[in-house]
């Protein structure tokens, strides 16, 4: 069955801590997509990729790295420079063309303690 | 700027009644229109989607309405159930953006037995 997978489902760390969210698909899809969801404040919209080997930021990218290398892999690292980085994670991928929607992750939450 | 907006937080309905959740939206270039439904501690899942060059696209209890004159579309659900209480996203694409969707901020739906 094709799926998009993201793990850990829970991931605690220290203040100051660099940390790796993964997200794998084997949906065949080009594009990938990292969200943050807070409470009240919906899908903000951190990364995205297109293709592999590019990807662009998206309105809230500040403290966040990623990188594509593979097209069925899109990890996401909250560097210690994310002010707030405690919040629910979530992953989606898609075909390139508008309009087919996207298929998304069970998320992370991320809790830094 | 805020390009698709769900004014209402939060929506409660008795079971066997209409659920009825809005999101207006300002992009005029927008062509295709989705709602994800998301339960707690999940990825949010397709639900319904409509393309511009219709006004109304109906699946089973779920319906969704859109009027392009006023920027508004509308997400009916009949007769509502236990089972569909859940945040509620709507989502927009334009050819522009290939196929990155934007979403509202979401509606959390209570459907009381």
């Amino acid at each position: 069955d094709g799926g998009i997978t993201q793990s850990p489902k829970y991931l605690f760390r220290k203040e100051g801590q660099n940390v790796t969210l993964s997200c794998e698909q084997n949906l065949n899809h080009d594009a990938m997509y990292w969200y943050r969801q807070d409470p009240g404040q919906g899908l903000r919209l951190i990364y995205y990729s297109q293709i592999v080997n590019d990807f662009q930021k998206g309105d809230i990218a500040e403290g966040y790295s990623v990188s594509r290398e593979k097209k069925e892999s899109f990890p996401l690292t909250v560097t210690s420079a994310q002010k707030n980085p405690t919040a629910f994670y979530l992953c989606a991928s898609s075909p390139r063309d508008s309009g087919y929607g996207y298929t998304f992750g069970s998320g992370t939450r991320l809790t830094i303690v | 700027d805020q390009q698709v907006k769900q004014n209402s937080p939060s929506l409660s309905v008795q079971e066997g009644r209409i659920s009825i959740l809005n999101c207006d939206y300002t992009n005029s270039m927008f062509d295709y229109f989705l709602w994800y439904k998301k339960y707690p501690a999940e990825g949010p899942t397709f639900l319904i989607s409509i393309s511009s060059i219709k006004d109304k696209n109906e699946d089973g209890r779920f319906t969704v309405f859109l009027n392009k004159s006023a920027k508004h579309l509308s997400l009916h659900i009949v007769p509502s159930q236990p089972g569909d209480s859940a945040v509620y996203f709507c989502a927009a694409s334009d050819v522009t953006s290939g196929s990155r969707l934007t979403f509202g901020e979401g509606t959390q739906l209570t459907v009381n037995p």
